[in-house]
């Protein structure tokens, strides 16, 4: 089982959907938890960082971490074209820090 | 804009040579990692450095070495070249290089070896 899995995706939507983008994780030692969005050929960026338990907003993202369920989720609301990229989500238990693999996420107009 | 810097933004060599990718880490950031993205690949970790020190190697080829400067600013040196080594290559830098720290990427470099 890898540390952390997400789910692989490709993911196509409309605009203006709602989007759930989730990463389950084996470790129970992570308490910080990321994600980041990365355009085609650039370097992620982060859009999200929680620790522990409980829900973070930030505009049209929502982040969402469940530690009993070791799963955690991020929301788009009102999605947009722009919005297309792939989403990583990454955590750490303090020490290690480790990205899943990410999914590719299509907003079409 | 991250803040980190990565020189040269495209690399292109032959098999079998060697080749030196920098970074600059943001201000006041003490630790720099390194990571290789093949195409359509997630990031996978090579090493990270802390204040000149390597802190965590991942999964490094022998044939990549990795130094952090007092200036901070690292380099990153492919040697022995194969065709599987073509990818992107990001540095990210934090503040302490702990885990409550996030991580901040550069624009990457682009290696193809032909």
């Amino acid at each position: 089982q890898k540390e952390v899995e997400q789910d692989p995706g490709p993911l196509s939507v409309p605009e203006g959907a709602i989007v759930s983008l989730n990463c389950t994780y084996s470790n129970s030692a992570f308490q910080y938890f990321m994600w980041y969005r990365q355009y085609s050929r650039k370097g992620p960026e982060l859009l999200m960082y929680t620790y522990s338990s409980g829900n973070k907003e930030d505009g049209r993202f929502t982040a969402q971490v469940d530690k009993s369920s070791k799963y955690i989720s991020l929301f788009i609301r009102d999605s947009q074209p722009s919005d297309s990229a792939t989403y990583l989500c990454a955590m750490s238990d303090g020490q290690n820090f480790v990205f899943g693999p990410g999914t590719r996420l299509s907003v079409l107009p | 804009d991250s803040g980190v810097t990565q020189t040269p933004k495209h690399l292109i060599t032959a098999t079998g040579q060697r080749v030196t990718l920098r970074c600059s880490p943001r201000s006041g950031d003490l630790s720099v990692y390194w990571y290789q993205q093949s195409l359509d690949q997630g990031l996978q970790f090579l090493i990270q450095y802390y204040n000149g020190e390597e802190r965590a190697k991942g999964n490094i080829l022998e044939r990549f070495s990795a130094q952090q400067f007092p200036d901070l600013h690292s380099e990153l040196n492919l040697s022995s070249l194969e065709l599987g080594d073509s990818a992107l290559y990001f540095c990210a830098s934090s503040p302490s290089g702990g885990g409550r720290d996030t991580q901040y990427f550069g624009p990457g470099t682009r290696l193809t070896v032909l």
